[in-house]
This record gives structure tokens, sequence and C-alpha cells, in this order.
């Protein structure tokens, strides 16, 4: 049974700091997502990650995929206010099938 | 529609009601899935639609879940007999093909809260 881990599961930072999340799955899988969720609000894409060291950047944040190590970062550069949200990774289990983590709830204090 | 819909917003119901949670995924998206999101915790997979067939219903708890979505475009999902352990927010999500999502990921709606009481 895949099972999927994020930690920390809570996070608080200073804007201007960085830190990374992480995610560890228990079975092999070819893909990872990255979604974010604000309060009350949808889940929005963030990457897809589809091969062992990919990597994808889009403003301050940068996906990586170890698929060996069944490892996923999510790396938050110089945090401004606008990235709290909680961020969730989601690993395809089969077919279409998505099995997801549970979510790092982040809070970036000015 | 420019997103995923799905109504209501919110929903309270009597424990041992049946409930129905529509969801009207974008124009022309062939992939549609249910998910049920617990309190602080991540969507768990309840079923997966490509057009009117539902190839995957393996996440539905049980068998008071029932999804349908017969014309291939706006799917409902119904809990009989509600309980409160399905108190959750409800999501949809659809792509306008499979491998569309399977590559950039899938668009959510923002949800049915249910709360049974």
């Amino acid at each position: 049974e895949l099972k999927v881990e994020q930690n920390p599961l809570f996070l608080s930072m200073q804007e201007g700091k960085n830190y990374t999340i992480y995610c560890n799955y228990s079975t092999t899988s070819d893909r990872l997502y990255w979604y974010r969720q604000d309060p009350g609000k949808s889940l929005e894409s963030l990457f897809v990650l589809l091969s062992n060291g990919a990597v994808k950047q889009e403003g301050r944040l940068m996906a990586s995929l170890d698929t060996k190590a069944r490892l996923s970062t999510l790396h938050i550069t110089a945090a401004v206010h606008d990235l709290s949200a909680t961020y969730f990774c989601a690993v395809n289990n089969y077919g279409q099938n998505f099995v997801f983590g549970p979510g790092t709830r982040l809070s970036v204090l000015p | 529609g420019a997103g995923v819909s799905q109504s209501p917003r919110y929903k309270v119901a009597k424990r041992g009601q049946d409930v129905a949670l529509r969801c009207d995924p974008i124009s022309g998206h062939v992939s549609l899935f249910w998910y049920q999101q617990a309190l602080g915790q991540g969507p768990e997979f309840l079923t997966y639609f490509q057009n009117e067939a539902q190839l995957d219903k393996s996440g539905l708890p049980s068998d008071r879940f029932f999804a349908e979505r017969p014309e291939g475009s706006v799917s409902t999902l119904k809990i009989q007999r509600t309980q409160q352990e399905d108190s959750a927010v409800y999501l949809c999500a659809s792509s306008f093909h499979w491998l569309q999502g399977w590559d950039y990921g899938y668009t959510f709606g923002s949800g049915t809260r249910l709360t049974v009481v």
C-alpha cells in the first residue's frame, strides 16, 4: 500500500528565510505532483515531476525528485507572506489513483 | 465554465439523511475525480471517471457512497444514510484528457463542505 509522508507538517518561518519541505513515499512511482491550497480554496497545481532528477522552479519555489530515494523536496527561497498556504505532494499509485500526503501548513511571518 | 464548479458550497445534513453533491467540470474535460478531504488531512481518492465510464471506484468507503456521470459531463456524488464520519470537504477535479492531467496536474473545484450533525 502506497503511503506518502510530509515533513514538517507545520512550518512557521520569517520573511526572507529559506526552507525545505520533504515528501517521502513508500513504493515505486513514476511521477509526483505538488499542489498548493489556500484556506477554504481549491488545490492549485504547482509542479509535476516526471523522472528521477527532475527539477522545476517557479518564482521562489523549486521542486526536485529523487525516485531512488523516493523523496521529493520543495524548496522555498526568501519566503514572502504570499507563500503562506498548505502544500501537498501527491504520488501516482496506479492508473489514475493518486495518494496525497498530509500537507505542510506554511505560515510566513513578517 | 472557467473552472470546476461544485455545489452546494456548504451542506449540513442530519445523520441518516441522504445527500447529493454536484460537480460541473470544465467544458470538454474527459477525466473527472472525486476526493474526500477530512479536516487537516490530505485529499483521499474516491473515484475516477473517463467520460461516463467509472473506471475506478476503489476509494469509495462504503456502499452508502455512489457516484455517477451519466452524460459524461456533470457528476453527482451521492451519500446515503449519512454518518458523522462522512463530515469532510468533497473535492472534484478534472482534466481535458487523462494525459493532460497526467502531465500538468488536474484542476480542482473549491469543494463542498459536508457537516453531518
